[in-house]
């Protein structure tokens, strides 16, 4: 196990509605990165937060935000869910971003329909 | 869109065969990661290249980072059943994203 937990592990959404999804860190990293994989796909990186801050971003719109805690906890949000944003949506936590290793969750499954 | 490329995109193996699977980007690489994601799964972190040139073994997998930075291989051995997967190539860009290639299904015949 990597120590990095996501909830929730399977959500169902209505298009138009918004959706919370949570992670918590390997203890001892100080970065988040969030990824949407979709089936058949490599992940596809969203931002990624260190101490707090969004520090890059990948091609999503303003509609994907996150936020990162003291603790290093993370939540990504969504709002205005499309059908094309279901997918399995992957927290990894690393030490100074892409540098080292990154160690993922187990994922949230959405389905927006 | 993906700034890696990562073929093949699929790989049928007969168990005891070798194969390999390649990444390529268009911009120079600060580091290549290599990812093994089992169905159902989520990707486990293999291993970290950052020189250029470089080489490393784990048991029966093999795995190189071109001279300019801008490609990597994976080169498995002796294929077993445990190596079914997808395995993703992962470069990090000079802003720090980690952009992952779209994998390789691997699939062994016993």
């Amino acid at each position: 196990e990597t120590g990095v937990t996501q909830s929730p592990t399977h959500l169902i959404k209505t298009r138009g509605q918004q959706v919370t999804l949570r992670c918590s860190s390997q203890s001892g990293h100080n970065t988040v990165s969030w990824y949407q994989q979709a089936l058949g796909q490599g992940p596809q990186f969203i931002f990624q937060y260190y101490r707090e801050e969004e520090n890059g971003r990948g091609n999503f719109p303003p509609r994907f935000s996150g936020l990162q805690f003291p603790n290093y906890s993370s939540e990504l949000n969504v709002n205005a869910l499309e059908l094309d944003d279901s997918a399995l949506y992957l927290c990894a936590s690393s030490h100074t971003g892409g540098l080292t290793e990154a160690f993922f969750g187990q994922g949230t499954r959405l389905t927006v329909v | 869109g993906q700034q890696v490329m990562q073929i093949p995109q699929y790989q049928h193996v007969q168990e005891g065969e070798d194969f390999t699977t390649y990444c390529n980007s268009s911009t120079t690489l600060s580091n290549i990661q290599w990812y093994k994601q089992r169905p159902g799964g989520h990707p486990v972190f293999l291993i970290q290249l950052v020189k250029s040139g470089e080489v490393k073994k784990q048991k029966r997998l093999t795995f190189q980072f071109g001279e300019a930075k801008k490609n990597s291989s994976l080169h498995i051995t002796a294929t077993q059943t445990t190596d079914v997967g997808t395995y993703f190539c992962a470069g990090l860009l000079h802003d720090y994203k980690l952009s992952f290639g779209a994998g390789t299904t691997v699939t062994v015949r016993a």
